[in-house]
C-alpha cells in the first residue's frame, strides 16, 4: 500500500495570505495525484488532478505542483470560503487507492 | 449537472450486512467507474471499493472479501454491500464518480450517508 502523508495537520492562515500544503508519497506515484477540498456536511470537491491540472470551475488561486513523491497544493490568496480540510489522494496503484490524513486550513 | 445521493439504513447491527444505494441524477452511469469512500468519525477518508459498469468490483485489501458493488442501469443506481460489519465500519459513506481517462480522480461526490454499527 502507498502511504500518503500530509503536513501540517493544521494550518492557521489569515484571509489574503498564501497557504502551502504538502503531501508525500511513500513511493513514487509519478503525477497520479489529486487534491480535494472538504467542508463539513458537504460533498468533497475535486480541486486538482494529475498533480497540477485544475478541475473544471476551480479558481486560479488553487495550484498544484510536484511529481514522484513530493507534492504541494498552494492557495495563493486565501478567501473565507477556502477554510476547509484538504486531502491528497494517489491513483497510481488502482488496486489500493489511498488518501492522506488531511490538512485543516483554519482561520488565524 | 450530475448529482449523487447516497441512502441507507443509518443503523446496522454487528455481524449483519450493510447495504447502501447511490442514486445518480443528471447523467448516465455507463462509461464511468463508480466508487465508495468512507470517513470514520473524526478521521480521514478511506477508499472502500470501485466498479466499472461492465467489470468486477475491486475493494480495499483491508476489507478482504466483505465488499460487493453493483450497478442498476435501469434505475441509475450504484449499490454497496459490506458484510459482517463491526463497529470499525461505522462511518460517513460517500459515493463518487471516476471518469477514467479524463481525470482518473473522483470528480463528483455525494454528500454522504452516515452508518452506525451498533447493537
Amino acid at each position: 500500500e502507498i502511504v500518503m502523508t500530509q503536513s501540517p495537520a493544521t494550518l492557521s492562515v489569515s484571509p489574503g495570505e498564501r497557504a502551502t500544503l504538502s503531501c508525500r508519497a511513500s513511493q513514487s506515484i509519478s503525477s497520479n495525484l489529486a487534491w480535494y477540498q472538504h467542508k463539513p456536511g458537504q460533498a468533497p470537491r475535486l480541486l486538482i488532478y494529475g498533480a497540477s491540472t485544475r478541475a473544471t470551475g476551480i479558481p486560479a488561486r488553487f495550484s498544484g505542483s510536484g511529481s514522484g513523491t513530493e507534492f504541494t497544493l498552494t492557495i495563493s490568496s486565501l478567501q473565507s470560503e477556502d477554510f476547509a480540510v484538504y486531502y491528497c489522494q494517489q491513483y497510481n496503484n488502482w488496486l489500493a487507492l489511498t488518501f492522506g490524513g488531511g490538512t485543516k486550513v483554519e482561520f488565524k | 449537472q450530475v448529482q449523487l445521493q447516497e441512502s441507507g439504513p443509518g443503523l446496522v447491527k454487528p455481524s449483519e450486512t450493510l447495504s447502501l444505494t447511490c442514486t445518480v441524477s443528471g447523467g448516465s452511469i455507463t462509461r464511468y467507474y463508480w466508487s465508495w469512500i468512507r470517513q470514520p468519525p473524526g478521521k480521514g477518508l478511506e477508499w472502500v471499493a470501485y466498479l466499472y459498469y461492465s467489470g468486477s468490483t475491486k475493494s480495499n485489501p483491508s476489507l478482504k472479501s466483505r465488499v460487493t458493488m453493483s450497478l442498476d442501469t435501469s434505475k441509475n443506481q450504484v449499490s454497496l454491500s459490506l458484510s459482517s460489519v463491526t463497529a470499525a465500519d461505522t462511518a460517513l459513506y460517500f459515493c463518487a464518480r471516476v471518469p477514467l481517462g479524463v481525470t482518473d480522480a473522483f470528480d463528483i461526490w455525494g454528500q454522504g450517508t452516515m452508518v452506525t454499527v451498533s447493537s
